[in-house]
């Protein structure tokens, strides 16, 4: 079964332009959420998808957005890009729906963002 | 903030020896989960352990949980070189969000 797949895998962008990466779920799995790693951070978490519905929101500004296809892949947004965005963007999937009792997820590679 | 908090930030310890690394959250949780995320494989589930559960392992991985004082430890035995990483705690809100503490550095010397 294939992984997680994050594309593309490195970005360098400007401050003021916008960026939009990519995720491809597990086969199966509904649920995609994205989260920012900075150096020595752990995990920010920016939000998740299920179904197409963001249920869960972390605290980022309305800079970042994303949305979930009906096939479960999710792309994420970021306008206005920042200094502060360059980050390693995170995907992960996980079968978690209504049936399911944990979330395990399933790590993508990620996407490095550098914002120069 | 919205994560845990783990201790220590970083540990060195020589190949063979036992690694413990702490995790402690705040809110009420269904589950704590470990990963470990170094340069090769990214980041990789490890073991889960239910808010039930006190004890559990898998291989020469032993977690604990506390409920009564919100806090978790991660046991890595006989360690190896290939444990060098980073390991994370998660723990699993009642809303099924994952909370995440900012991880212990471990590095094994040869």
């Amino acid at each position: 079964k294939a992984g997680v797949t994050q594309t593309p895998r490195y970005l360098i962008k400007t401050r003021g332009q916008q960026v939009t990466l990519s995720c491809s779920p597990i086969s199966g799995h509904r649920s995609v959420s994205w989260y920012q790693q900075t150096p020595g951070q752990g995990l920010q978490f920016l939000f998740e998808y299920f179904s197409e519905t963001q249920r869960n929101k972390g605290n980022f500004p309305g800079r970042f957005s994303g949305r979930q296809f009906s096939n479960s892949r999710s792309e994420m947004n970021v306008s206005t890009l920042e200094l502060g965005d360059s980050a390693l963007y995170l995907c992960a999937s996980s079968l978690m729906g209504l049936a399911e009792t944990y979330n395990e997820q399933f790590f993508g590679p990620g996407t490095r963002l550098t914002v120069l | 903030s919205q994560q845990g908090e783990e201790d220590p930030q970083a540990l060195s310890i020589q190949e063979g020896e036992n690694a413990t690394m702490n995790c402690s959250y705040k809110t009420s949780i269904n589950n704590l989960q470990w990963y470990r995320q170094n340069s090769g494989r990214g980041l990789v589930h490890l073991i889960l352990i239910r808010s039930n559960e006190r004890e559990k392992h898998s291989g020469r991985l032993r977690v604990t949980l506390d409920t009564s004082k919100k806090s978790s430890s991660l046991l890595i035995t006989a360690s190896r070189a290939a444990d060098t990483a980073s390991y994370f705690c998660a723990m699993e809100g009642r809303n099924y969000q994952l909370i995440w503490g900012a991880g212990t550095k471990l590095i094994i010397k040869p």
